[in-house]
């Protein structure tokens, strides 16, 4: 399997709830990140594991968790969501600084 | 603080005619500058890259542009079908964000009418 690859494609959790978000790239890149889409907003980087070197947006809410155990993997932990944070959450990785970045299909999520 | 503008923000042409889509940035301080396509509800699927010291990049019916000293970048669709339908975004890599970030603008939404 090649290039970048989301799972689940669609969650549907309540606000109490625990879920995991994962990504992997098969590119051997060395940059993954995190991207939230909202209607009608651009996208917004979340998170970014750049050689080895975690950069946090700090408008992100601590009920979001990165988890980014090698190169090829990446994790989105979430707890306690609210219904305002309901979009499509796409990963994407680059073999930085140079070259462009892969995204993957997304996770479509949905707080209820 | 890098910022990135594409204009129009939506586009309905019929099919046949070219498509011309505009993106400025504001930092001319930049590795690379990236056209996306995106389908409704689905990730981003990556048209075209130029690197900064390229003038342009071409696939198939697809030409993009940089001027990087005017913050700008065109991209041409040439005999618009009406699968071209999608957002459009593009998005720069400015050499002085932390992590290598992707800065994108807000899209043009085109529809191409058969």
């Amino acid at each position: 399997e090649t290039g970048v690859t989301q799972t689940p494609r669609h969650l549907v959790m309540g606000m109490t709830n625990k879920k995991s978000l994962k990504c992997e790239q098969h590119l051997g890149h060395n940059a993954m990140y995190w991207y939230k889409q909202s209607a009608k907003k651009p996208l917004e980087l979340m998170f970014v594991y750049s050689l080895e070197e975690r950069v946090e947006n700090n408008s992100v809410p601590s009920r979001f968790s990165p988890e980014c155990p090698n190169s090829s993997h990446l994790f989105l932990h979430l707890h306690t969501l609210q219904p305002e944070d309901s979009a499509l959450y796409l990963c994407a990785s680059s073999q930085a600084p140079l070259r462009g970045y892969t995204f993957g299909s997304g996770t479509r999520l949905t707080v209820v | 603080k890098q910022e990135v503008t594409q204009i129009p923000a939506a586009l309905s042409v019929p099919e046949g005619e070219n498509l011309v889509l505009n993106c400025s940035f504001t930092d001319s301080a930049i590795y690379n500058l990236q056209w996306f396509r995106q389908d409704p509800g689905k990730g981003l699927t990556s048209l075209l890259l130029i690197q900064s010291s390229q003038r342009e990049q071409t696939s198939g019916r697809l030409n993009a542009s940089l001027d990087k000293s005017s913050g700008r970048s065109t991209l041409y669709i040439a005999a618009s079908q009406p699968g071209d339908s999608a957002t459009y975004l593009c998005a720069v890599q400015g050499i002085k964000a932390a992590g290598n970030k992707l800065t994108f603008g807000g899209g043009t939404r085109v529809l191409v009418k058969p």
